[in-house]
């Protein structure tokens, strides 16, 4: 069964750092998405990306962030200048048109800015 | 503006007993959809259930359950006969852009634990 990945698992960085958090969406799926879950809280939306450019960013999606489709099969995360309050971890989500428009999740990176 | 409400912060059952976990929902549109995530221990998040808005019908799907009510907002999930292995944080989401790119508003979630 297809399934979306998400490299690293964990990720350790210090504040004020750039990190890349990289994701591999299901081939045929065309929305891509990222969220993050601070630890113990729920899960938030931070952007989605389509036909190569962004649809929608929450207010947490600040100019620290980007994301990118490099390839025909990555799909990245950004963040310029690490903050303490970055950590979280960070899923990676895929949907496709015409199926039944579930987002799938990827495993997620934990994220620890120290 | 989009809202989910999940009012149980913890449940604890003993195995073998049904469980109900409450999900509250507010939208302006009147095509949306609802979903359900489980959470496990391990941290991933699988998806449970989606529902759109014109389709009130209950379902069933072995020991899961979902009871939808537009006229309460309200789309429950019921766990008939707990096992251990349901225990996780439970995640409603809901979704007003059908068609395309769907962002996600999640509750605060349920965390089930089940024992033995």
């Amino acid at each position: 069964e297809p399934e979306v990945t998400q490299t690293p698992s964990h990720q350790v960085t210090q504040m004020g750092q750039e990190v890349i958090l990289r994701c591999v969406p299901i081939s045929n799926h065309l929305y891509f998405y990222w969220y993050r879950q601070i630890l113990g809280q729920k899960v938030e939306f931070l952007v989605s990306f389509y036909n190569n450019e962004i649809s929608e960013k929450s207010e947490i999606f600040d100019d620290q962030f980007s994301v990118e489709r490099p390839d025909g099969s990555n799909f990245t995360l950004k963040i310029r200048s690490t903050k303490l309050e970055d950590s979280a971890m960070y899923f990676c989500a895929s949907s496709g048109i015409g199926t039944s428009y579930e987002q799938y999740f990827g495993p997620g990176t934990r994220l620890t800015v120290t | 503006a989009q809202k989910v409400t999940q009012a149980q912060t913890e449940i604890s059952v003993v195995e073998k007993e049904d469980v109900t976990l409450d999900c509250v929902y507010e939208t302006r549109d009147t095509t949306y959809y609802l979903f359900w995530y489980k959470q496990p221990p391990s941290g991933e998040l699988v998806f449970l259930i989606r529902r759109n808005s014109f389709d009130e019908q209950n379902e069933i799907s072995g020991r899961y359950s979902w009871n939808f009510q537009k006229s309460t907002s309200s789309f429950n999930f019921t766990i008939t006969a707990s096992q251990v292995v349901d225990s996780a944080v439970y995640f409603c989401a809901l979704s007003e852009e059908p068609g395309g790119s769907e962002k996600l508003v999640f509750g605060k979630g349920t965390k089930l634990t089940v024992n033995p």
